[in-house]
C-alpha cells in the first residue's frame, strides 16, 4: 500500500495561512489524495481530495505537485477551530480500504 | 439525516467478556469501515466491507469479527475482550467508488477493558 509522510506537529498563528505538507513518493497513477481532520474527541471529518489538479473548496485548498509525489493542504486563514490532527491519505486503486497514518497535529495560537 | 450512528457511546467490559459494537448509516453507502484509535495515535483499520455481503481484513483484525447485516448496518464483535482492546472505535461509510468521494465517520465508541 502507498504510504504518506507528514510532520508530527505544526504551529500557526490565528488568521494566518497554514501549509500542511504530505509526501507520498510511492503513489500510483490511480490513487486519489484525501485529507481528513480530527477535532478533539470527535471522529475524523473530510476536508478535501484530488487526483492531479489543484482543488479548492470552502474549507481549504489542495496543491498537488506535478509529479504527484507530494501535496500541500492550505488553510487560508487559520482559526482556533482549525486546531486538529490532519491526516493525508491515499485511497488504494486496487481495493476499497482507507488507511490513516499518524497525521500532523496543528496548533493555532491566538 | 443522521449520517453514521454508533452504539453504544461508552462501554466498560471485563476481560473475557464479549460484546458487539453497532454501526448504521442512512446515506445509502455501499462501503463501511471499522477503525480503532489508541490514545495519541492515528486510526488503524480493523475490517471493511466494500459492499453488502463482503468483508475484508484491514491492518489489525485479530480478536475481532464483523458482520455486514444489510446495506445499512455493519457490526463489530469482540468475542473475548482483552485489555489491549481498550480503545476508541470509529465506524465510517462511503459510496462504493470511494476513491473520488468522501467518507463519513461516526462519533466513536469508547471501550475500556479491565
Amino acid at each position: 500500500d502507498a504510504k504518506t509522510t507528514q510532520p508530527n506537529s505544526m504551529e500557526s498563528n490565528e488568521e494566518e495561512p497554514v501549509h500542511l505538507p504530505c509526501n507520498h513518493s510511492t503513489i500510483s497513477g490511480t490513487d486519489y489524495i484525501h485529507w481528513y481532520r480530527q477535532l478533539p474527541s470527535q471522529g475524523p471529518e473530510y476536508v478535501i481530495h484530488g487526483l492531479t489538479s489543484n482543488v479548492n473548496n470552502r474549507m481549504a485548498s489542495l496543491a498537488i505537485a506535478e509529479d504527484r509525489k507530494s501535496s500541500t493542504l492550505i488553510l487560508h486563514r487559520a482559526t482556533l477551530r482549525d486546531a486538529a490532527v490532519y491526516y493525508c491519505i491515499l485511497s488504494s486503486g486496487n481495493n476499497n480500504d482507507m488507511r490513516f497514518g499518524a497525521g500532523t497535529r496543528l496548533t493555532v495560537k491566538p | 439525516n443522521a449520517g453514521v450512528t454508533q452504539t453504544p457511546k461508552f462501554q466498560v467490559l471485563k476481560t473475557g467478556q464479549s460484546m458487539t459494537l453497532q454501526c448504521a448509516q442512512d446515506m445509502n453507502h455501499n462501503s463501511m469501515y471499522w477503525y480503532r484509535q489508541d490514545p495519541g495515535m492515528g486510526l488503524r483499520l480493523i475490517y471493511y466491507s466494500a459492499s453488502e455481503g463482503t468483508t475484508d481484513k484491514g491492518e489489525v483484525p485479530n480478536g475481532y469479527n464483523v458482520s455486514r447485516l444489510n446495506k445499512r448496518e455493519f457490526s463489530l464483535r469482540l468475542e473475548s475482550a482483552a485489555p489491549s482492546q481498550t480503545s476508541v472505535y470509529f465506524c465510517a461509510s462511503s459510496t462504493f467508488l470511494q476513491q473520488n468521494t468522501e467518507a463519513f465517520f461516526g462519533q466513536g465508541t469508547r471501550l475500556t477493558v479491565v
